[in-house]
């Protein structure tokens, strides 16, 4: 069955560090998004590509985010420097242009310390 | 933006009982709601979705009805099972030319043997 697959699954770094989560889309799956979710709520979107290019960063905190997918397959998200509050599970989806997402990647639980 | 409400936060059945998980919306030009289950450790799964010009959808046990002249939606669940506890979210996503969810705090589901 065709997943998302986004690694690492878990990631505890110290305050002030950089950190990267990596996502692999569903084959032939044009959007990519990247989500972040606080523990007790729900999902809040980050960033959107459309194959290499960004449609939507509008939430994505720039002064220390940031999302690239070059050849419009894989996506890296980097967090640089990592605050405390940045501590959220980091959940990538893909779709067929920009249709329903049926499934989001198991995520990237980061606990910054 | 946005803002979508979920009722209630935690919800308890007894195995066979019927769930209702309501959601309201605040943005009259949302025109798609997608059901998304989680499960411990795992991403959000799209379990049922409807459009704007359908007022009641069904998959099985599970059904989603919407009301846009109150702007709310709820999801069914019938003839519950052990395996349906999970939290559930609901979502919106705005008109032409947005692809953003605006999900709800979600709904933790737990279906007593």
């Amino acid at each position: 069955e065709a997943e998302v697959a986004q690694s690492p699954r878990y990631k505890i770094t110290e305050k002030s560090q950089a950190v990267a989560f990596w996502c692999d889309p569903i084959s032939g799956h044009a959007t990519l998004y990247w989500y972040r979710q606080i523990l007790g709520q729900g999902p809040e979107l980050l960033v959107q590509f459309q194959d290499e290019s960004v449609v939507d960063d509008s939430q994505l905190p720039k002064d220390r985010f940031s999302a690239e997918r070059l050849k419009g397959v894989d996506s890296t998200l980097k967090i640089q420097p990592a605050e405390l509050g940045d501590s959220a599970m980091y959940l990538c989806a893909s779709s067929l242009m920009g249709l329903r997402i049926a499934f989001f990647g198991q995520g990237t639980r980061l606990t910054v310390v | 933006g946005e803002n979508v409400e979920q009722h209630p936060s935690t919800l308890s059945v007894q195995e066979g009982d019927s769930a209702v998980i309501k959601c309201t919306y605040s943005d009259s030009a949302s025109n798609y709601f997608p059901w998304y289950k989680q499960e411990l450790g795992k991403g959000p799964q799209l379990i049922i979705d409807i459009r704007s010009n359908v007022g009641e959808k069904k998959d099985q046990r599970i059904a989603v009805t919407l009301n846009k002249t109150a702007k709310h939606f709820s999801l069914h669940i019938t003839e519950t099972q052990p395996e349906d506890s999970a939290v559930y979210f609901c979502a919106a996503k705005a008109g032409a030319g947005s692809y953003q969810l605006t999900f709800g705090k979600g709904t933790k589901l737990s279906v007593i043997p």
